[in-house]
């Protein structure tokens, strides 16, 4: 069964600093992972997504992750912390059943909050 | 492109009341899925259509809820009788078709329901 978990809940960095949100997965097939981001009482926007080509995606906003298979990993980066990233982060698996129905499984959320 | 509409944003409601939640996807999208919100449980799958068609509703909570999608630019979400516990943020998103799952999703901007 496919599963996605954000490792932290809650993630404070100051302005200007790095900025690292841990994703892990699990798949019975190949996956697909996108990383969604939320803004306050708005809907979800597309970061990035990975689909089985380099394992090192680019995003908007400078944000980057880099899929580890070998670790089952998806892990969100930015070097350089903008207030304006202060939102929450999702971390989405994405594959097809035997069946041919196929469902976006989210984690549960990062919340970054970002220090001047 | 507008991008996904939904309506209303806002509703408040008694329980027992049944509530219509409207979305209207991307010009062009063969998909439509309707997610729920909340804080206890995250972002979770309700439904979703392919072609107008409802592919897997496995996520719809009860019978209380039915969702229709007449044709290519409408879909509704109902609840009827509303529950107290019902009260959550939906979204509405939309998607092309094609090489599934690997395709971006498109979120509307929810509708945050409330049920006295």
């Amino acid at each position: 069964a496919q599963s996605v978990t954000q490792l932290d809940s809650h993630v404070s960095v100051s302005e200007g600093t790095p900025v690292l949100l841990r994703c892990n997965y699990s798949s019975s097939y190949s996956p697909s992972l996108f990383w969604y981001v939320q803004h306050p009482n708005k809907g979800l926007q597309l970061l990035l997504k990975y689909t089985s080509a380099a394992t090192l995606v680019k995003g908007i906003n400078g944000f980057e992750a880099e899929f580890k298979k070998s670790e089952t990993s998806f892990h969100l980066t930015k070097p350089s912390a903008h207030m304006s990233d202060a939102a929450e982060y999702f971390c989405v698996v994405s594959d097809q059943a035997p069946s041919g129905t196929y469902k976006y499984i989210f984690g549960t959320g990062t919340r970054l909050k970002v220090l001047a | 492109d507008a991008g996904v509409i939904q309506s209303p944003r806002h509703e408040v409601t008694e329980m027992g009341q049944e509530v219509t939640l409207r979305c209207k996807p991307i010009s062009g999208h063969d998909y439509l899925f309707w997610y729920r919100q909340t804080m206890m449980r995250g972002l979770e799958l309700l439904i979703y259509f392919n072609n107008n068609v409802p592919i897997d509703d496995s996520g719809m909570p009860e019978d209380r809820f039915s969702a229709k999608m007449p044709n290519a630019s409408f879909s509704t979400l109902k609840i009827q009788p509303s529950e107290p516990r019902d009260s959550a943020v939906y979204f509405c998103a939309s998607s092309l078709g094609g090489v599934i799952p690997y395709n971006e999703q498109f979120f509307g901007p929810g509708t945050r329901l409330t049920v006295l």
